[in-house]
């Protein structure tokens, strides 16, 4: 199985603060990742695909970026709306997995 | 809007098992495959496999094989997850999630709202 490593597990931040939150895959797994935003009792919500490519809808103050195994999700301007957690997701092969989670937390 | 409904909570005892559904609505049922995933509570998330509502085809991590079963009934647009043998480790939110695709990438784009299946004697 591919193993997620997510960096760092919770961050305390302000609102405006920019905040990037880092992913590791164990092997290569190309451009093959995703990321989901998580708020207290509910489903996750995809926020982009293909390392870099934000869904339909979801702000551009959210971007992604990669280099080699290494993934990173930025969010530029940190609004009060975007205190949650964070998954990266391999979708390279199956099993699918995922990172452990980074919990943002107000300051 | 696409949207993807779950049964409600469970409470099972131990060695039961458990059926939850997941309906969809606003788009073409056959046209998208669906996954299973679970939380367990303040854990992350983990992946459980995956059927094909067109022609009911399955595929499931190896943690689950030969205890999960993954149905689909299309006069309906309904998914179904059965989980048999259950333990307190099996207490969980499980999540149905509709495979999205893009440019030859999948991810999980359209999620249900969570069914609670407690495990406890």
């Amino acid at each position: 199985d591919i193993q997620m490593t997510q960096s760092p597990s919770s961050l305390s931040a302000s609102v405006g603060d920019r905040v990037t939150i880092t992913c590791r895959a164990n092997q290569s797994i190309s451009s093959y990742l995703n990321w989901y935003q998580q708020k207290p009792g509910k489903a996750p919500k995809f926020l982009i695909y293909a390392a870099s490519n934000l869904q339909s809808g979801v702000p551009s103050r959210f971007s992604g970026s990669e280099s080699g195994t290494d993934f990173t999700l930025t969010i530029s301007s940190l609004q009060p709306e975007d205190f949650a957690t964070y998954y990266c997701q391999q979708s390279y092969n199956t099993p699918l997995t995922f990172g452990g989670g980074t919990k943002v937390e107000i300051k | 809007q696409v949207q993807l409904v779950q049964s409600g909570a469970e409470v099972k005892k131990p060695g039961a098992s458990v059926k939850v559904s997941c309906k969809a609505s606003g788009y073409s049922f056959t046209s998208y495959y669906m996954h299973w995933l679970r939380q367990a509570p303040g854990q992350g998330l983990e992946w459980m496999g995956i059927i094909n509502p067109s022609g009911g085809r399955t595929g499931y991590s190896q943690k689950f094989l030969g205890r999960v079963t993954m149905t689909r009934d299309t006069s309906s647009s309904t998914v179904y997850m059965e989980l048999n043998r259950l333990t307190s480790e099996d207490t969980a939110v499980y999540y149905c999630a509709r495979a999205g695709t893009r440019d030859g990438y999948n991810f999980f784009d359209h999620w249900g709202q969570g069914t609670l299946v407690t495990v406890s004697s």
